[in-house]
């Protein structure tokens, strides 16, 4: 079974740039989560999806910032116009509804290193 | 105050050695609760969940002290494969709910030595 896969795996950019990140989770996993890590920083959330509707967005830093799952498979998540303070890596994460054991377990995709100059 | 604090170590343990992390948590709603592991520039992966009365997974033993709200793990006979930074979660909702929100603490380093 393949994982929660993300894109890019990199970027650079300069300030005032947007970039536009995409995660696939897991095939049947109707949650997706975005978070990010900065540098120095602990893991934080910044959104939740429920099949293509927003069940939490508190964490968003910011309206630079906007996540969309058309559909309810893939989702983006755009920063426009991009900030210093937003270089950090941002994962993506997928999990079940409810179900069995363990399958609210968040499988985390590998990240997208963003660095804004 | 964060909502999760972890020891951020290093700590450095020689093959063989056992190691305990511990970690607290600020909201007494919390309700589920998870270590996971993340190696170098990878991402974080599920080690192994937390419950109530405690439990154990091979060489890993998790506990949950709800009274003071505090996690900790334990490994023993370390092996060079368990150098990695290990981060203590946690879950405002039960096991399934749709508060799916994650509390991260910032992760404590482990280097395990020949």
């Amino acid at each position: 079974e393949a994982g929660v896969t993300q894109f890019p795996s990199h970027s650079v950019i300069e300030k005032g740039q947007t970039v536009t990140l995409r995660c696939d989770p897991i095939s049947g996993h109707d949650n997706l989560y975005w978070y990010r890590r900065v540098m120095g920083k602990e893991i934080k959330f910044l959104l939740h999806f429920v099949k293509e509707s927003k069940q939490d967005e508190s964490g968003m830093p910011n309206n630079r910032f906007l996540a969309e799952r058309t559909g309810g498979t893939y989702s983006t998540l755009k920063v426009q116009p991009a900030e210093l303070e937003d270089s950090g890596v941002y994962f993506c994460a997928s999990s079940q509804v409810g179900g069995r054991a363990g399958a609210d377990t968040q499988y985390f995709g590998p990240g997208t290193r963003l660095t804004v100059l | 105050r964060k909502e999760v604090e972890q020891d951020p170590g290093p700590f450095n343990v020689p093959e063989g050695a056992t190691v305990a992390f511990n970690c607290t948590y600020s909201n007494s709603a919390s309700q589920s609760f998870f270590w996971y592991r993340q190696d170098c520039r990878k991402e974080p992966k599920l080690l192994m969940s937390v419950y109530s009365s405690g439990n154990e997974d091979g060489r890993f033993t998790a506990q949950l002290n709800r009274a003071s709200q505090y996690i900790s793990l334990l490994i023993r006979d370390s092996k060079l494969s368990d150098s990695a930074t290990y981060l203590c979660v946690v879950n405002m909702g039960p096991r399934g709910s749709t508060l799916g929100r994650l509390y991260f603490g910032r992760g404590t380093q482990l280097t395990v030595w020949p």
